[in-house]
């Protein structure tokens, strides 16, 4: 089975701190997505990246950066928090498309910004 | 750019009935289409997929969803809902082609109640 996992299930920072998402799969997949997850906003994504130390813009990348520094591991840092991105954190990882590649998911980081 | 509408925020059905949960989808070209299932406090979960070939894709706990062109529509359905069935669920959609063709765009989601 597919295992993506991220560090955190649960995350309370300060307005302005750095913060830092973690995600790691374990099946070798080229692909890895960050979105986020807001009620009545279903799923917006914010960056991907298709290959180590490649990334792509999302829907909605203000505010975050990545950083894809091996093929396993793919984190998410926004660089001075604000309560706007109190949410869920959601990290996916998939194989390429012309591979067809379902996008599987790990469990998800609730963030609050205070 | 690819869009989905759910166009129900929640579904109401009491248990042992049909459920349908309705999806509806604008891509360029021919879509790659998607269920996924979200239980409290967890990430998502994939249910079904959509390529290509028969229209009647079936999935994952049952459940499966009818791939209409002319409707561009991909509804979810199950024969007999279950209590346990009661979840989050969206559909998403993603094109052919290109590094955009990694891109899943979701829909805001549908919460489908089942009550005993």
């Amino acid at each position: 089975d597919v295992k993506v996992t991220q560090s955190s299930r649960y995350l309370v920072k300060r307005t302005g701190e750095k913060v830092f998402l973690e995600c790691v799969q374990d099946m070798d997949h080229e692909n890895m997505f960050w979105y986020r997850q807001d009620p009545g906003l279903g799923l917006r994504l914010i960056y991907f990246s298709y290959d180590v130390k490649m990334k792509e813009k999302g829907d909605i990348p203000e505010g975050y950066s990545v950083s894809r520094e091996k093929k396993e591991r793919f984190s998410l840092i926004l660089e001075s928090a604000s309560t706007n991105q109190t949410s869920m954190y959601l990290c996916a990882s998939s194989l390429p498309q012309g591979r067809k590649g379902t996008q599987y998911f790990g469990p998800g980081t609730r963030l609050t910004v205070l | 750019a690819q869009s989905v509408a759910q166009p129900e925020d929640q579904v109401n059905v009491a248990e042992g009935n049909p459920l349908t949960v309705k999806c509806t989808y604008s891509v360029s070209g021919n879509p790659y289409l998607f269920w996924y299932v979200q239980y409290p406090n967890r990430g998502l979960q994939f249910l079904l997929k959509y390529i290509t070939g028969d229209n009647l894709v079936k999935g994952s706990y049952g459940f499966e969803a009818e791939f209409n062109k002319s409707q561009t529509s991909f509804h979810l359905k199950k024969p007999s809902a279950l209590v346990s069935d009661s979840a989050l669920y969206f559909c998403a959609v993603r094109p052919w082609g290109g590094n955009a063709g990694n891109m899943l765009t979701f829909g805001g989601g549908t919460r489908l109640m089942v009550k005993p």
